[in-house]
């Protein structure tokens, strides 16, 4: 059974351009969180995907912004990219919007911005 | 602002030990506290949660204590071991919002 699998693993931009990260859910799984999570800190809620829409969105500008497919996969994509948004970008699963406690993570994508 | 606080920023403890790490939340409306494990290059994985109904939860060597009134809930580890080492989150949230993470705890167990 693959869990969250999310691509590239390492991705490094420069200031100015535009990055889409991929995620793919745990099989069975419906609902896609993203998650940023900066150096020695711990992860910050960006968004959640459900049935195709935008159900929920954390403190992020208007940069940040996801698609979700019909197969429950999910984009995120961040334009005009600023140093500050070096780290790592982790992707969550769950079955239901009401299911926090089975929320599983994927690995993530480092990203460097230079 | 950070919703959850969690302290101490790291912390060694010798093979066998106990490692406690502490987190405090001010939204009283939060009703969901899992911590989770972290290992370098992974992404965070439950290691054990509880709700504001009971007051201690145990699985194995880790245990929840929470203090509702002190809005305040802690991570036991009993019998520390080498691969016990990683950073620890303890995380805070209302039934189906989002997680609010703490900052983190690395967690250093020498052999």
């Amino acid at each position: 059974d693959a869990g969250v699998t999310q691509s590239p693993t390492h991705l490094i931009k420069t200031r100015g351009q535009q990055v889409t990260l991929r995620c793919s859910p745990k099989s069975g799984h419906d609902t896609v969180s993203w998650y940023q999570q900066a150096l020695g800190q711990g992860p910050q809620f960006i968004f959640q995907y459900y049935e195709e829409e935008e159900r929920q969105r954390g403190n992020f500008p208007d940069r940040f912004s996801g698609h979700q497919f019909p197969n429950y996969s999910s984009e995120l994509n961040v334009n005009a990219l600023l140093l500050g948004d070096s780290a790592l970008y982790l992707c969550a699963s769950s079955l239901g919007l009401a299911a926090n406690e089975k929320l599983f993570f994927g690995s993530g994508t480092q990203l460097s911005v230079l | 602002q950070q919703q959850v606080k969690q302290s101490p920023q790291s912390l060694i403890v010798q093979k066998g030990g106990i490692s406690i790490i502490n987190c405090a939340y001010e939204n009283t409306a939060f009703d969901y506290f899992p911590w989770y494990q972290q290992f370098p290059g992974k992404g965070p994985a439950l290691l054990i949660a509880i709700r504001p109904d009971v007051s201690e939860k145990k699985e194995g060597r880790f245990t929840i204590s929470f203090n509702k009134s002190a809005k305040q809930f802690s991570l036991h580890i009993m019998d520390s071991q080498p691969g016990d080492s990683a950073t620890y989150f303890c995380a805070a949230s209302m039934l189906g919002y989002k997680l609010s993470f703490g900052a983190g705890t690395t967690v250093t167990v020498r052999a």
